[in-house]
């Protein structure tokens, strides 16, 4: 089984602060993915990284696949409240048959102040 | 119109009671999942299937049971109830099974306790 590990676990910040959320293996994926889930709701795809070194904006947030594919990070520009949740990565491996599997990282639950 | 709608949203149970949770995606894919996550929100994969076919099934007990009558609905039987099944129950459907530059498209979760 391979497994992702999300840190930080938690993390609380003021309106306006930038943080990092990183998402590492010692096992290489296909691809890698981040969701983002609010209470009371399933997961939403933000990101879809699948090259080695890949980088990908979107709005505020910047993600980064890992040269090797074992790792990635997620930055976040001038945190707004909005942007509280919870934060998932999630590594694509090929589980035979044709067929590929997500495993999902525990998460970063993360709040932002106002 | 809700992509991946499952129902109900709330299961309040007894031990050693048998329940059933629904799952419908309207979107054409041909792949669907059940997750299950804890209170610390870790999201595992239970079952896979493709096309009606079980493609996936993850190392669950065999009172979990998933059935899927045609390839846009997979439900979930539980057998048996116990208290560490309490837990909320996401479906999920993506194209394909090859995932690894798809998506998973999320249900609003069914939040199962058990007493």
């Amino acid at each position: 089984t391979q497994l992702l590990e999300q840190s930080p676990q938690f993390l609380s910040i003021q309106e306006g602060e930038n943080l990092t959320v990183y998402c590492n293996s010692s096992s290489v994926f296909s691809s890698l993915q981040w969701y983002r889930q609010e209470p009371g709701e399933g997961p939403v795809l933000l990101v879809t990284v699948v090259t080695g070194g890949e980088v990908k904006k979107l709005k505020r947030l910047t993600f980064q696949f890992g040269d090797a594919r074992k790792d990635s990070s997620l930055h976040i520009t001038a945190a707004q409240p909005g942007d509280t949740g919870l934060y998932l990565c999630a590594g694509a491996s090929y589980s035979g048959a044709g067929s590929y599997q997500l495993t999902f990282g525990k998460g970063t639950k993360l709040s932002v102040i106002p | 119109d809700t992509a991946v709608s499952q129902t109900p949203k709330y299961l309040v149970t007894q031990m050693g009671n048998d329940k059933s949770i629904k799952c419908e995606q309207n979107l054409g894919h041909d792949t669907m999942y059940w997750y299950k996550q804890d209170s610390k929100k870790f999201l595992k994969i239970m079952f896979s299937y493709n096309n009606k076919e079980l493609i996936i099934n993850e190392t669950v007990p065999n009172r979990f049971s998933p059935k899927s009558p045609d390839k846009a609905h997979l439900n979930l039987h539980i057998n048996s109830l116990e208290l560490g099944d309490s837990a909320v129950y996401f479906c999920a459907s993506s194209h394909g099974t090859a995932i690894y530059t798809g998506e998973l498209f999320f249900g609003e979760g069914s939040r199962l306790t058990v007493l």
